[in-house]
């Protein structure tokens, strides 16, 4: 079945540095690709998605690329802040199913 | 507007006792999804209902898990002899329509405990 890799397990930036995360899934026909954002004991939030149309998509200081020829989606935020810090997802949908495959996360934490 | 909520937002119970978990989707919501989060994972998939019927339950990992969708709103998840190995915390998400490449938008979850 459908698999989603995702690396690093944690990340420590400096504030004001960029931070990058990667995943990796196995279904070709994976078409949707959100990632969330989940702090401690809270729900998990959409920060941006990406559909398998368009190689890349940007949102203020948040960017998502998509590599659909290798299979490989990264998350990229600039300029990080001390609130960035938190657990980050990747999902991967495959057309015709209707149920998200995440990854096992990101713990991203920015040092000030 | 309201959010997805799920209750109850914590439950203790013991091994072999039944439990049910709720979850009210946003308004308007027809598609509706169980995901269980174990400590250090990411959310895994276990139902999907379109309106009231369950079009995909795949990922329920034994017959002891059971989720009902009667009135097309909210939905209950149901686990029949509680065992430790189901602890964890069990997110519900809603979607406008199920047609796919749809933004999921979770609840808060139900962290569940069996000692």
């Amino acid at each position: 079945g459908e698999n989603v890799e995702q690396h690093p397990s944690t990340l420590s930036v400096q504030e004001g540095d960029s931070a990058v995360i990667k995943c990796t899934y196995s279904d070709s026909a994976s078409n949707y690709f959100p990632w969330y954002k989940q702090e401690l004991g809270k729900r998990p939030q959409l920060i941006i998605d990406i559909r398998s149309n368009v190689g890349e998509k940007k949102d203020q200081r948040i960017a998502v690329t998509l590599n659909k020829t290798a299979k490989h989606f990264s998350l990229h935020i600039t300029e990080t802040q001390p609130e960035d810090s938190a657990v980050y997802f990747c999902a991967a949908m495959t057309s015709g199913t209707y149920k998200y495959i995440f990854g096992t996360g990101t713990r991203l934490k920015v040092l000030a | 507007g309201a959010g997805v909520s799920q209750t109850p937002s914590n439950k203790v119970t013991e091994k072999g006792k039944y439990v049910e978990l709720r979850c009210d989707p946003i308004s308007g919501h027809t598609a509706l999804y169980w995901y269980r989060q174990s400590l250090g994972q990411g959310p895994e998939f276990l139902i999907y209902f379109q309106g009231t019927g369950a079009a995909d339950d795949s990922g329920l990992p034994n017959d002891r898990f059971f989720a009902v969708r009667p009135e097309g709103s909210v939905s209950t998840l149901k686990i029949q002899r509680t065992e430790r190995g189901d602890s964890a915390v069990y997110l519900c998400a809603s979607s406008l329509g199920g047609a796919g490449q749809e933004t999921q938008y979770f609840g808060p979850g139900t962290r569940l405990l069996v000692l």
